[in-house]
């Protein structure tokens, strides 16, 4: 059973340019949590979401962050219009169900810079 | 909010010594308390946890304690080895006031073991 899959692993962009961050749950997980880690700082949650639907959002930047989980297809998370301070680690866990019995499985990040 | 504090590193250690990585915690209600691991190039793993005061959490050598009183869950390992070496994160998790597990972390601490 392959881990949780992100891609890429590195991304760079100039500011002003979008970037689209995947993450593939692992095989039977239908619940994906975003993290974002700034330099020097610990991993900051950002958004839950099962297949479909948002369910917190609360972590996620108001403007230019959006957040999809398809029915078909990985997570995606979205910047637009990218700025220097968005360049950071991007990590996506993934569960089988939410609740603390249920692990979240760490994929190995995207690291975005931005120019 | 709640917050989770932890030793800066790096934590440099001769194989064989003895390990203690500080995390303190702060929370309105009672968390859950995690450490996780990552090693060089892989997404963060689950390295114990513990869900109530007096609770102790351990897996391959490492242990924590879940201490009410100092607000506190320090990591510790008697023996470390090379194979050690990473970055450890002391975590919580308040699902009760957030109803759904969302991971608040510290900035890590890395510990290099030599030979």
């Amino acid at each position: 059973n392959a881990g949780v899959m992100q891609n890429p692993r590195h991304l760079v962009r100039r500011r002003g340019q979008e970037a689209r961050l995947r993450c593939s749950p692992m095989k039977g997980h239908s619940h994906v949590y975003w993290y974002r880690q700034l330099p020097e700082e610990g991993l900051k949650f950002m958004v839950y979401l099962q297949k479909e639907n948002i369910i917190d959002e609360s972590g996620m930047p108001k403007e230019r962050f959006s957040a999809e989980f398809p029915k078909e297809g990985p997570s995606i998370l979205r910047i637009q219009q990218v700025v220097r301070g968005d360049s950071a680690a991007y990590f996506c866990a993934s569960s089988p169900r939410d609740g603390l019995r249920n692990e979240q499985f760490f994929g190995p990040g995207t690291r975005l810079t931005v120019l | 909010g709640d917050s989770v504090t932890q030793m800066e590193g790096p934590v440099t250690l001769s194989e064989e010594a003895f390990l203690t990585i500080n995390c303190t915690y702060t929370a309105t209600g009672y968390p859950s308390l995690f450490w996780y691991v990552q090693y060089p190039g892989e997404g963060l793993q689950l390295l114990l946890k513990a869900t109530k005061a007096d609770d102790k959490g351990s897996n391959k050598g490492f242990e924590a304690t879940y201490r009410k009183e100092t607000t506190s869950f320090h990591l510790e390992k008697g023996s470390v080895q090379v194979s050690d070496s990473a970055v450890y994160f002391c975590a919580l998790s308040d699902q009760v006031n957030t109803g759904f597990q969302k991971l608040v972390f510290g900035t890590g601490t890395r510990l290099l073991v030599s030979p």
